[in-house]
């Protein structure tokens, strides 16, 4: 079975820190992978979409990482800020088909505390 | 518009009752998808449509929920004799082209359905 799984399921970190946000998965034959952050009670915003044949991709202060031997990727947040309070989200999509079959992680909460 | 809009934002109902969720897309946004997430969950798929097709309705969880897409714009999912279990925030989102999981799909803020 497609799966996605992230860690940690939570994490609270001081202003200013950087974090970094991890997801393993299963899908295959695999397409790509997102990374959104979802603000409380508001839909999920892509931050970074990566293929297989990229590494790395950044977005202001988001980098995000792809090994697609190991399948696993990271989300690091540099210099946190109060507004990065939010789950991010794996997701990761099947190629089959024509169709999209996205499968999405269950997130991880991060509180940014001043 | 400026981005996916879905009303209502809130839904009440009872158990057993019927249900219409609405979803308006981006405009030109050919491609259209609803999710449901419940508390703790990433969105769960339920189905895609492609114009005014279901493309995929692989994620439909039991034959109570169907949904449509008549013009290929504005979409309802409906839901027929409601369950607790049903209570979840269902999402849509719209992408500019069908049958490309490179689009970037833009979401909507979501209706968040309770059943009493």
């Amino acid at each position: 079975k497609n799966q996605v799984e992230q860690s940690p399921q939570s994490l609270i970190i001081l202003e200013g820190k950087n974090c970094t946000l991890q997801c393993n998965y299963t899908v295959s034959p695999f397409s790509n992978l997102r990374w959104y952050k979802q603000d409380t009670g508001r839909g999920p915003v892509s931050l970074t979409i990566m293929t297989f044949s990229e590494n790395t991709k950044s977005n202001g202060r988001y980098t995000a990482t792809l090994d697609a031997d190991t399948k696993q990727s990271s989300l690091h947040i540099t210099a946190s800020q109060l507004s990065d309070s939010a789950s991010y989200i794996c997701v990761v999509s099947l190629a089959s088909g024509g169709s999209y079959i996205p499968t999405f992680g269950r997130g991880t909460s991060l509180i940014v505390h001043p | 518009g400026a981005g996916v809009s879905q009303t209502p934002s809130n839904k009440v109902t009872e158990k057993g009752k019927y249900v219409e969720l609405r979803c308006d897309p981006i405009s030109g946004h050919t491609a259209l998808y609803w999710y449901r997430q419940s508390l703790g969950q990433g969105p769960e798929f339920l189905i895609y449509f492609q114009g005014t097709g279901a493309a995929d309705d692989s994620g439909l969880p039991n034959d109570r929920f169907f949904a449509v897409r008549p013009e290929g714009s504005v979409s309802t999912l409906k839901i027929q004799r409601t369950e607790r279990g049903d209570s979840a925030v269902y999402l849509c989102a719209s992408s500019l082209r069908p049958g490309q999981s490179y689009n970037e799909q833009f979401f909507g803020p979501g209706t968040r359905l309770t059943v009493l």
